[in-house]
């Protein structure tokens, strides 16, 4: 069975521009989230989705990060103008079960490491 | 606001000894705690869910206990190997569904 699947791996941007990432989920999976893991910190939610719908995006700086996920598949993280905090992996996970009482486990893709110069 | 600290940054133990991580949370009554993996330059991989009706659960050298009463949570490696050194990482289910981790505790074992 495939994995969750991110790119790029790394990405190396000027403060101010602007960078995207992909993420494309387990087959079938009904929720997909994207975690911010700052080094040396444990992964911190940004947005959750389930299917094509957010769930929670209550720790997503709106003025500047913006995330969708189309047609519940596949989804793309942005940031638009980046800060030198943003430097930071990028995970991005799938969970089988939507809704409910029970994330049940959560597969993560290998992240997208950002750094912000 | 919910909170939830591993024991230590950094546990090193010796070969074949047990190692014991330590989960804490405050401000939360979670319906489950899971336990994940991390390896540099990876993405977590789930290991183990308990679930606040149980007590114990255990899964080959893996064992993981749930007290709600102490809001802990201890995840214990036995016979550890070398091959056991990652960063460990607990998570609490949110209200809003998704999971709340704490920062890890990098886990050495010497041989």
């Amino acid at each position: 069975e495939a994995g969750v699947a991110q790119s790029p791996r790394y990405k190396i941007i000027e403060k101010r521009q602007s960078v995207a990432f992909w993420c494309n989920p387990i087959s079938g999976h009904a929720t997909l989230y994207w975690y911010q893991q700052i080094l040396g910190q444990g992964p911190k939610l940004l947005i959750q989705f389930q299917n094509n719908g957010v769930v929670d995006d209550s720790q997503l700086p709106k003025d500047r990060f913006s995330a969708e996920r189309l047609k519940g598949v596949d989804s793309t993280l942005k940031i638009q103008p980046a800060k030198l905090e943003d430097s930071a992996v990028y995970l991005c996970a799938s969970s089988l079960v939507g809704g409910g009482r029970d994330t049940g486990e959560l597969f993560f893709g290998e992240g997208s490491r950002l750094t912000v110069l | 606001s919910q909170k939830i600290e591993q024991n230590s940054e950094a546990l090193n133990i010796q070969e074949g000894k047990t190692a014991t991580l330590t989960c804490n949370y405050t401000n939360y009554s979670p319906a489950y705690l899971q336990w994940y993996r991390q390896d540099p330059g990876r993405g977590p991989v789930f290991l183990l869910l308990i679930r606040e009706n149980e007590k114990e659960k255990r899964k080959e050298r893996l064992k993981v206990t749930f007290d709600t009463t102490l809001k802990q949570s201890l995840f214990h490696i036995t016979a550890s190997q070398p091959a056991d050194s990652a960063t460990y990482l607990c998570a609490y289910q949110t209200g809003a569904n998704n999971l709340f981790f704490g920062t890890g505790t990098r886990l050495t074992v010497i041989p």
